[in-house]
């Protein structure tokens, strides 16, 4: 299957400041990559849609002053996770694919502290 | 918009039995229906799907069965490995839209 790779797998950073977290595609062009975020024990919730070279889509409830997603090529979205309180500690995983065939990056656990 | 129900959401069996998920859906328009295993502290990982023009699709141990007229499909489990033990998401989505309803898993538990 495709391959999706996501960095930084762990970060850890003082309240207020910002984060940007990196999804690539690397055998395959994405117009579109997904951004999900996880709390333990629970499902994966959809907080945006990334589209190459246009504004992504927020999901309802999702602020996007705060979630800043750029996705500048086929290859690469960007989620920053701006001004991060401990409440935004989570595990963010992007997605994309081929077709309706999504594929997971590794996620990225960010601890707010 | 599209809702996935999964049961049960904790499954405990012994090594070597079966184990069956079971999910349903609510738009009818849903075409793609893929399933993920997700291990402690790791990606999902996709371990098989269907289509809503094929009502079942087996690879090995693991098949995807699904009944478009009551809108549910299942993921059964054969031959039960501690392995297995992960938790196990199931998921709609219509053809085009490339978005995926995740259900809300169901953590299976494998005893040696």
């Amino acid at each position: 299957g495709a391959v999706v790779s996501q960095h930084p797998s762990r970060v850890i950073c003082k309240s207020g400041t910002s984060v940007k977290i990196e999804c690539r595609s690397l055998d395959f062009q994405a117009t579109t990559m997904f951004w999900y975020r996880q709390f333990p024990k629970q499902s994966l919730m959809l907080m945006a849609t990334s589209n190459e070279g246009s504004k992504a889509t927020y999901e309802q409830g999702v602020e996007k002053d705060k979630f800043l997603i750029n996705h500048a090529s086929l290859t690469l979205s960007t989620l920053t996770v701006t001004s991060a309180h401990p409440e935004d500690s989570s595990f963010y995983i992007c997605s994309s694919g081929e077709q309706e065939t999504q594929y997971f990056g590794p996620g990225t656990r960010l601890l707010v502290l | 918009g599209e809702n996935v129900e999964q049961h049960p959401s904790t499954l405990s069996v012994q090594e070597g039995d079966s184990a069956v998920i079971k999910c349903t859906y609510s738009d009818s328009a849903s075409n793609y229906f893929p399933w993920y295993k997700q291990e402690l502290g790791k990606r999902p990982q996709l371990i098989i799907d269907i289509r809503s023009n094929v009502g079942e699709k087996k690879d090995q141990r693991i098949a995807v069965t699904l009944n478009k007229t009551a809108k549910h499909f299942s993921l059964h489990i054969t031959e039960t490995q501690p392995e297995d033990s992960a938790v196990y998401f199931c998921a709609a989505s219509i053809g085009g839209s490339y978005i995926p309803t995740f259900g809300r898993g169901t953590s299976l538990i494998v005893h040696p």
